[in-house]
């Protein structure tokens, strides 16, 4: 399979711990972005890289969220001091370059849920 | 920051009528994509509509772009029970940023 990968697919942790997700783009695709959905809401954008540079970071994230793409191929995402607000399901996407014409894949996501 | 509106939120529609979505946007749009959720699942792409006016079509899917690139909307010919899902449209951003999506049911 060449689509976008993540894991892990699913993850329950207890409050306060630190999780981390992991994205595997489709080979060659040089932009990545991670967003954040709730039942019954869009996707919310958090990050994104183009390569291994990251762009923009959503003002909304708080300083627990951190997120790497150090060799510009995969990504993390990480959430340290998790709290019950972050339950949700996170959700990478890749695509190569951007603009007209550029197609945005997404993985099948990371379900979080913190107890 | 750039944000795009759809409305309906939510519609019912048996199985057979059309359906249609709206997607605004208080700013210019160079281009807008549309997206569609089966429930449980991750948000697929369908189309990408980028010049003043362009409508295209995608089987019973219709997609328009506004003259003034200011709104979209996606209509769907007599629905079937694949239709299920949620729509999306995405503004132009680097970023794609998302509207909160029109959630369809479909009653047989």
């Amino acid at each position: 399979d060449t689509g976008v990968s993540q894991n892990p697919r699913h993850k329950i942790t207890k409050r306060g711990q630190n999780v981390t997700f992991r994205c595997d783009p489709i080979s060659e695709h040089n932009r990545l972005y991670w967003y954040r959905q709730t039942l019954g809401q869009g996707p919310e954008f958090l990050t994104y890289f183009q390569n291994e540079a990251q762009l923009e970071k959503s003002r909304l994230l708080s300083d627990r969220f951190s997120a790497e793409r150090p060799k510009g191929s995969f990504s993390t995402l990480e959430i340290q001091r998790t709290e019950q607000g972050d339950s949700a399901m996170y959700l990478c996407a890749s695509s190569l370059g951007s603009g007209v014409g550029n197609t945005i894949y997404f993985g099948e996501g990371s379900w979080l849920t913190v107890v | 920051g750039q944000q795009v509106m759809q409305i309906p939120q939510y519609q019912h529609v048996q199985e057979g009528e059309d359906f249609t979505t709206y997607c605004n946007s208080s700013t210019t749009l160079s281009n807008i994509q549309w997206y569609k959720q089966r429930p449980g699942g991750h948000p697929v792409f369908l189309i990408q509509l980028v010049k003043s006016g362009e409508v295209k079509k995608q089987k019973r899917l219709t997609f328009q772009f506004g003259e003034a690139k200011k709104n979209s909307s996606l209509h769907i010919t007599a629905t079937q029970t694949t239709d299920v899902g949620t729509y999306f449209c995405a503004g132009p951003d680097d970023k794609i940023i998302f509207g909160k999506g029109t959630r369809l049911h479909i009653l047989p």
